[in-house]
């Protein structure tokens, strides 16, 4: 079966500070990974994807994520947070025709 | 183009009652599914359907049914309710078009079971 950790279930940063999320996958065939966003009282919005080629992937607010495959991990980059990164962000997988598996969130939270 | 819609926003229910959260999606997307939302669980795939006619199990089924009868709509009933639902939803969908695609979520309904 496949899964999806990540590390910090709590983070908490200055607002100019650097952010990496941590995310471990499980599953030895080919998958496709995510990270999405929930911000507060909101419904989910995708961040970025990686499904092959480069593996440093970029995606919307500046966010990006690099696939290390030998690591099985796919960690998601800030160089910079702003107050408005305040959120909850998951990490998932899909390996299939099936749904994605989520891992479950890191609630970061920026102070200005 | 509205994306994905579900209704109701919030419901509380007792245990033992019956009722049907509705998702449509206008995107004419092939492939629609249900998670439930947990604190400290992440997201949980109750059950997903690729087409109108199939549906199929996710990681947390019990206690729930779902059928496809049309492609924009995926209802999903609970017959009779636990607390153990109380939970958020999501609905979710995607084109199964090229491969594996982004799927959109709706905004959530909150349920609360007494």
């Amino acid at each position: 079966a496949q899964s999806v950790s990540q590390h910090n279930h709590h983070v908490i940063l200055s607002e100019a500070a650097s952010l990496e999320l941590g995310c471990n996958y499980s599953y030895g065939g080919t998958v496709n990974l995510f990270w999405y966003v929930q911000y507060p009282g909101q419904h989910l919005q995708l961040l970025l994807k990686y499904f092959s080629g480069d593996p440093l992937v970029k995606g919307i607010k500046g966010f990006e994520a690099e696939f290390i495959k030998s690591k099985f991990s796919f960690n998601l980059r800030k160089p910079s947070v702003q107050w408005s990164d305040t959120a909850e962000y998951f990490c998932a997988l899909s390996s299939g025709a099936d749904g994605l598996t989520f891992g479950k969130g890191t609630h970061l939270i920026i102070q200005p | 183009n509205a994306g994905v819609t579900q209704t109701p926003k919030f419901q509380v229910l007792k245990t033992g009652q019956s009722m049907t959260l509705q998702c449509a999606q206008d995107m004419n997307h092939e492939y629609m599914s249900w998670y439930r939302q947990d604190p400290g669980m992440g997201l949980r795939l109750i059950h997903y359907s690729v087409g109108a006619g199939i549906t199929d199990q996710g990681e947390v089924p019990n206690g729930y049914n779902v059928s496809r009868s049309t492609t924009e709509d995926f209802p999903l009933r609970l017959l009779s309710a636990a607390p153990s639902q109380t939970s958020v939803y999501f609905c979710a969908s995607r084109t199964v078009a090229g491969g594996w695609n982004e799927q959109f979520f709706g905004p959530g309904t909150r349920l609360t079971v007494l």
